[in-house]
């Protein structure tokens, strides 16, 4: 079953340090997000990217934040000065072009840890 | 998008079936009921989507009544690795989707 993969499993890394995030979604897939989930707390959008931009982005979604789709199989997420309060668990998701029906397939997620 | 509700918390025992019932009575009509699950330390995984009456797959089933104003996952004969938080979404068209606090399901021997 194709699947969203997504490296590293665990990222440690001090404050103001730049992190990048990798992922790869399902292959036929067309639109990509970005999640997170901080310890304890619900699952917050991000990010949606969809043929080469972003199409929606939430107020966490500041200008530390930024996406790449590098090439035909990469979607990243870059934070270019980690604060404290970005550690959190960040998943990357994709879906196909069912646009009503958006089912969002995750990976299993990068955990974040800024010290 | 409809706004949900479904229980914080439920406790289960292995070999019974669960029911999670999930409120939306704004629900619009273009919408889709869709369930997901999570475990600890893993992202949300698929369960299941609705529109309408009843969807049954290897993982689960959904009814869903003729008002469409709630439905309900059914879980037959949990195991352990059925414990894991379950959350109810209601929405209409790609872009993002909003996570509630989901329903925790406790399984026990």
């Amino acid at each position: 079953e194709p699947e969203v993969t997504q490296t590293p499993s665990h990222q440690v890394t001090q404050m103001g340090q730049e992190v990048i995030l990798r992922c790869v979604p399902i292959s036929n897939h067309l639109y990509f997000y970005w999640y997170r989930q901080i310890l304890g707390q619900k699952v917050e959008f991000l990010v949606s990217f969809y043929n080469n931009e972003i199409s929606e982005k939430s107020e966490i979604f500041d200008d530390q934040f930024s996406v790449e789709r590098p090439d035909g199989s990469n979607f990243t997420l870059k934070i270019r000065s980690t604060k404290l309060e970005d550690s959190a668990m960040y998943f990357c998701a994709s879906s196909d072009d069912r646009v009503e029906e958006n089912i969002q397939y995750f990976g299993a997620g990068t955990r974040l840890s800024v010290l | 998008l409809a706004k949900t509700t479904q229980p914080i918390s439920m406790d289960s025992y292995e070999g019974q079936e669960v029911n999670i019932t999930c409120s939306h009575n704004n629900i619009a009509t273009n919408d889709y009921i869709t369930w997901y699950q999570q475990f600890p330390s893993q992202g949300p995984r698929f369960i299941i989507q609705g529109y309408k009456t009843k969807v049954t797959n290897e993982v689960a089933s959904l009814f869903i009544p003729a008002d469409r104003k709630s439905s309900t996952l059914s879980l037959p004969r949990v195991s352990l690795s059925d414990t894991a938080v379950y959350y109810c979404l209601v929405y209409n068209q790609g872009g993002k989707l909003i996570f509630g606090q989901g329903t925790e399901l406790s399984v026990k021997p």
